[in-house]
């Protein structure tokens, strides 16, 4: 089976750091994807990992850990806009078919 | 610039109607899907396809079809529309080949069954 758990809302300070975990349970990995959905919208992509380690784009870095089926999304010098939901999702084997969580709604105050 | 398109964008129905909503991409990607969304259970597909003529059942498929005569398009039709079905679908849509490619998702659709 497969199964992906993520913190369900998180709250966090503007400036600040703050990191959403996620742990997986899946046969067939090939890779975890990271997307953020503002309230009412679409989801965008954010973040690929396939390898071990850590991967930095601008304020938003993704780790991963295969042995351990775990992964992070860090979100550095938090801004008002970053209040969205972040989805966690793991790729089956190839042609992309995603297993999403069910997300982590994190709210940013001033 | 290249696009994914849903419509219509809300949809009011009556329990048992056929309903059928749109999904078009121009970024020419051979693979499209379907997802639905409900609060506590994040996105959950329903069908996909990696390209023309080929249709896949997802995990929630149960009330459900999907047709690909084409590249661009791949239509979601609910055969007798149910209130379990009220809710909000995501078209998505990715290339075909080689690792890390991103999903790229339509607006969504809102629909209500009553």
């Amino acid at each position: 089976g497969q199964n992906i758990d993520q913190p369900t809302e998180m709250t966090a300070t503007e400036g600040a750091i703050v990191q959403i975990n996620c742990t997986y349970q899946t046969s067939g990995f090939n890779g975890l994807f990271w997307y953020q959905q503002h309230a009412g919208e679409a989801p965008t992509f954010l973040s690929y990992n396939v390898l071990d380690g850590l991967e930095e784009k601008g304020r938003f870095s993704s780790f991963l850990s295969r042995s351990k089926g775990y992964s992070y999304l860090l979100l550095k010098e938090l801004q008002m806009k970053d209040s969205a939901s972040y989805l966690c999702a793991v790729r089956r084997g190839g042609y992309n078919k995603l297993i999403f969580g069910a997300g982590t709604r994190l709210a940013v105050h001033p | 610039d290249a696009e994914i398109t849903q419509s219509p964008r809300h949809k009011i129905t009556e329990t048992g109607r056929q309903v059928t909503l749109a999904c078009h991409q121009t970024w020419n990607h051979n693979n499209m899907f379907w997802y639905r969304q409900d609060l506590g259970h994040g996105l959950r597909l329903i069908h996909y396809s990696y390209g023309v003529q080929d249709t896949n059942k997802g995990e929630v498929s149960d009330g459900y079809s999907v047709s690909r005569s084409n590249t661009e398009d791949l239509p979601l039709t609910l055969e007798s529309a149910a209130s379990s079905q009220t809710s909000v679908y995501f078209c998505a849509s990715s290339e075909s080949r080689g690792q890390g490619y991103e999903q790229y998702f339509g607006p969504g659709t809102r629909l209500t069954v009553t």
